[in-house]
């Protein structure tokens, strides 16, 4: 089945510094990716859609010059917390549609900002 | 935003005892897909159901649907310790490509 590699699986960074974050199809070419943030005990928030070869589309309240999204290829997508603050600390969650309604998700990064 | 509610929020059962859970959702839809998440990690698809079917098996789980209604239902038979985890619907609309998550049911089975 599809596989999606998400990297690095925990971050600890200090505030002020950028991270990213790798999200990779294994198996298959995706052409659109999404990032999604999720709080302890939470559902899944979508923060942006990532396209292949495009700028990505932002959910409304989501700062694209916080969250900086590449998808330069069309295995990988990449997700850079800029700047990072406490209040960035979460768990983000990255998936790939594997086919028509086919969704495959990664296995998550939790990041702490200290 | 989400799209809807699930409820209940927690659910406790014993092992062998079945697990309900209930979705529901505000705007027409495609399909509605149920997922599953372990502590920590990412999430596994368990079953989708497309807006013109009612109901779906696969293996210990029936899913619902009643587009009338706005409502999905997800039920596990037979519950294990091993299906501890949490649960949550996600809707596709439209001509959108982005699930949409529901608030989620957090399932302890004990033994």
């Amino acid at each position: 089945g599809a596989v999606v590699s998400q990297h690095p699986s925990w971050v600890i960074c200090k505030s002020g510094t950028s991270v990213k974050i790798e999200c990779r199809s294994l198996d298959f070419q995706a052409t659109t990716m999404f990032w999604y943030r999720q709080f302890p005990k939470q559902s899944l928030m979508l923060m942006a859609t990532s396209n292949e070869g495009s700028k990505a589309t932002y959910e409304q309240g989501v700062e694209k010059d916080k969250f900086l999204i590449n998808h330069a290829s069309l295995t990988l997508s990449t997700l850079t917390v800029t700047s990072a603050h406490p209040e960035d600390s979460s768990f983000y969650i990255c998936s790939a549609r594997d086919g028509q309604f086919g969704y495959t998700f990664g296995s998550g990064t939790r990041l702490t900002v200290v | 935003s989400q799209q809807g509610e699930e409820d209940p929020q927690a659910l406790s059962i014993q092992e062998g005892e079945n697990a309900t859970m209930n979705c529901s959702y505000k705007t027409s839809i495609n399909n509605l897909q149920w997922y599953r998440q372990n502590s920590g990690r990412g999430l596994v698809h368990l079953i989708l159901i497309r807006s013109n079917e009612r109901e779906k098996h696969s293996g210990r789980l029936r899913v619902t649907l009643d587009t009338s209604k706005k409502s999905s239902s997800l039920l596990i038979t037979a519950s294990r310790a091993a299906d501890t985890a949490s649960y949550f619907c996600a809707t596709l609309t439209g001509t959108a490509s982005k699930l949409t998550f529901g608030t989620g049911t957090r399932l302890q089975v004990t033994l």
